[in-house]
């Protein structure tokens, strides 16, 4: 099983600050890694998909990078509905999901 | 609008069954494969199961292998999972998501349901 570590655990940050959340794979994914945003009470919704791409009317300020093992999601700047949990998800072999990033306001 | 609704979710007893369903309006149902996904009470996401668009292959994390079965209807756009042998630590939230249209193995969930509770107790 292909296990993804996220970090860090927590993440404060003020709105208007960049945010860098990092996913690590424990073997290659290649580029099939995508990223979720869930808020409390509701369902995941899909930011990026294949590493880098933005999923249908996700703003601008969410990007994805890396290959491989290594990969970081950045908002460039946090608007206040971005406080929420994110997750990574790796399709390289089945479906995994990383164990989450919690981005709070500072 | 592309939509998924679950249902059937409930109180079980430990070495009990269940079955939880998902409807999906919106979209051309027959063109997606379709995934389970759980989230237990304060915990992560975990994957349990995938279907491909013809029902044709499934795939299951192994912590429900043997004991949970995905299917589907197409003909009613309905996506299933049937839970049997049910043990406390299945107790979770259950979401139905869509994967992106003809892909064969399992991808990205593009499309979630809100979730359909299932409490596994005695």
């Amino acid at each position: 099983e292909i296990v993804l570590t996220q970090s860090p655990a927590t993440l404060s940050l003020s709105p208007g600050e960049r945010a860098t959340l990092s996913c690590r794979a424990s073997q290659s994914v290649s580029t099939y890694l995508a990223w979720y945003q869930q808020k409390p009470g509701q369902a995941p919704r899909l930011l990026i998909y294949d590493a880098s791409n933005r999923a249908t009317g996700i703003p601008a300020r969410f990007s994805g990078s890396g290959s491989g093992t290594d990969f970081t999601l950045t908002i460039s700047s946090l608007e206040p509905e971005d406080f929420a949990i994110y997750y990574c998800q790796q399709r390289r072999t089945l479906i995994t999901f990383g164990q989450g990033t919690r981005l709070e306001i500072k | 609008q592309v939509q998924l609704v679950e249902s059937g979710g409930g109180v079980v007893q430990p070495g009990g069954s269940l079955r939880v369903s998902c409807a999906a309006s919106g979209f051309t149902f027959s063109f997606h494969g379709m995934h389970w996904v759980r989230q237990a009470p304060g915990q992560g996401l975990q994957w349990v199961a995938f279907i491909r668009s013809d029902g044709g292959s499934e795939y299951y994390a192994d912590s429900v292998k043997g004991r949970f079965t995905i299917s589907r209807d197409n003909s009613k756009n309905t996506l299933y999972l049937q839970m049997n042998n049910l043990k406390t630590e299945d107790t979770a939230v259950y979401f139905c998501a869509r994967d992106p249209p003809v892909q064969f193995s399992p991808s990205h969930l593009d499309v979630w349901g809100q979730g359909t509770t299932v409490i596994v107790s005695s």
